[in-house]
């Protein structure tokens, strides 16, 4: 069966400019996470969702960064006034459920804020 | 707060010797989870292993097995017999249970990773 998918494969963006990344969780999966990972470095938990709820958004850096699951399968994460310092690939993974299975990653977003 | 340390920045091996990346975790729940997971250069993450903190049983699959000793909080992953293919980043992951009735496991949290490189 198909994976978890995410779009684009790649963003590049100015400085200031808003981007939303898209995620397409395997299906069936109620829980869907987003981490970032910057170069050398291991995933950081951003948020995750069970069904269309944040179920823990503490690892939001800053107000910049929001993320949305209206209808409990894809999700978006939204960042305003990029800054260079946003600059990573971002994550994204399901689960059957926050207390079942391991979590499926996705290929991830590469954004490139210039 | 929890924290995992992979304190094994990069390893270099020659194909077919044996290798242990090290884990070592920390938590303050009784109850947790820990993961290890690949990726290799194309970037996607694979799982390995998920264990949970009450199962101290060592599990080996195929050339792949793990020690998990909660008396030293570590989490280590042994390679048999490493081929050319094993190399990638490898990164252990602590999943804690919080909130009311201890049943969020959402949260993974990594490690720095391992780079393996194994040699022809």
């Amino acid at each position: 069966g198909a994976g978890v998918s995410q779009t684009p494969s790649n963003k590049v963006t100015e400085k200031g400019k808003y981007v939303e990344l898209r995620c397409d969780p395997i299906s069936g999966h109620t829980a869907l996470y987003w981490y970032r990972q910057s170069l050398g470095q291991g995933p950081e938990f951003l948020i995750y969702f069970q069904g269309t709820g944040a179920a823990d958004d503490s690892g939001l850096p800053n107000d910049r960064f929001f993320a949305v699951r209206p209808e409990g399968s894809v999700s978006t994460l939204k960042i305003q006034r990029t800054e260079r310092g946003d600059s990573a690939v971002y994550l994204c993974a399901s689960s059957l459920g926050v207390n079942q299975g391991e979590q499926f990653f996705g290929p991830g977003t590469r954004l490139t804020v210039l | 707060a929890q924290k995992v340390t992979q304190a094994q920045t990069e390893i270099s091996v020659v194909e077919k010797e044996d290798v242990t990346l090290d884990c070592v975790y920390e938590t303050r729940d009784t109850t947790y989870y820990l993961f290890w997971y690949k990726q290799p250069p194309s970037g996607e993450l694979v799982f390995l292993i998920r264990r949970n903190s009450f199962d101290e049983q060592n599990e080996i699959s195929g050339r792949y097995s793990w020690n998990f000793q909660k008396s030293t909080s570590s989490f280590n992953f042994t390679i048999t017999a490493s081929q050319v293919v094993d190399s990638a980043v490898y990164f252990c992951a602590l999943s804690e249970a919080g909130g009311a009735g201890g049943t969020s496991y959402g949260k993974l949290t990594f490690g720095q990773g391992t780079i393996l490189t194994v040699h022809p």
